[in-house]
């Protein structure tokens, strides 16, 4: 149950598009179709912005999209928004009703 | 929409013991599998546990195994979580969520526990 390897940051200027990867083993996000992230406001919640790696919840904006490559996942934000600031975690099921996260992506906005 | 409320976190010494509940307001709370998740101040988020339904499938992260028990009170429509053997490490922020097919969709607002000497 090794966390997932998300960079510690990353950053764009408004309308510019960022991508956050998730690297983890065949145990998990190599191995699952259950890929989530997660966008987390400081001293809020998460939220659920992509699921089934590449799926968006109903009132996620179609900025945000998410894919999968081997063992590795990513998430795109398009058409950055000041809003988008914030914490951004990847989600993975790692089999046998276990699930494991990435340690975290800060985005900032310029 | 669903609505979660944690309670009972709280500050306690090493080794000491807390019960966590969450509250969660919906009309089929018994068909939801739901999960604990911690986060430690300034760090990012721990999957602790996940019940099932009808708490026939219960399962742990390996750092919490042995020392945290999840359980669930359908009539109630409450989570809880059992904590002992409390360690300086188990200090965070610790959320409820609902799972629904494999994300975790709704989230409370979390409780805060805090265990230090």
């Amino acid at each position: 149950q090794s966390a997932l390897t998300q960079p510690r940051s990353v950053s764009g200027s408004p309308g510019q598009s960022v991508t956050i990867s998730c690297t983890g083993t065949n145990s998990d996000v190599g191995g699952s179709n259950y890929v989530s992230w997660y966008q987390q406001h400081p001293g809020k919640a998460p939220k659920v912005m992509i699921h089934d790696v590449s799926k968006r919840p109903s009132g996620v904006p179609d900025r945000f999209s998410g894919s999968k490559s081997g063992s590795s996942a990513s998430l795109t934000i398009s058409g950055l928004q000041a809003e988008d600031e914030a914490d951004y975690y990847c989600c993975s099921y790692a089999g046998s009703n276990t699930w494991v996260f990435g340690g975290g992506t800060k985005l900032t906005v310029l | 929409e669903v609505q979660l409320v944690e309670t009972g976190g709280g500050s306690v010494r090493p080794g000491e013991s807390l019960r966590l509940a969450c509250l969660v307001s919906a009309v089929d709370f018994r068909d939801y599998w739901l999960h604990w998740v911690r986060q430690g101040p300034g760090k990012g988020l721990i999957w602790v546990a996940q019940i099932n339904g009808d708490a026939s499938s219960i399962t742990y992260a390996d750092s919490v195994r042995g020392r945290f028990t999840i359980s669930r009170d359908n009539a109630k429509n409450t989570l809880f979580l059992q904590m002992s053997s409390l360690r300086a490490e188990d200090t965070g922020v610790y959320y409820c969520a609902t799972d629904q097919g494999y994300r975790l969709h709704d989230w409370g607002q979390g409780t805060t526990v805090i265990v230090s000497s």
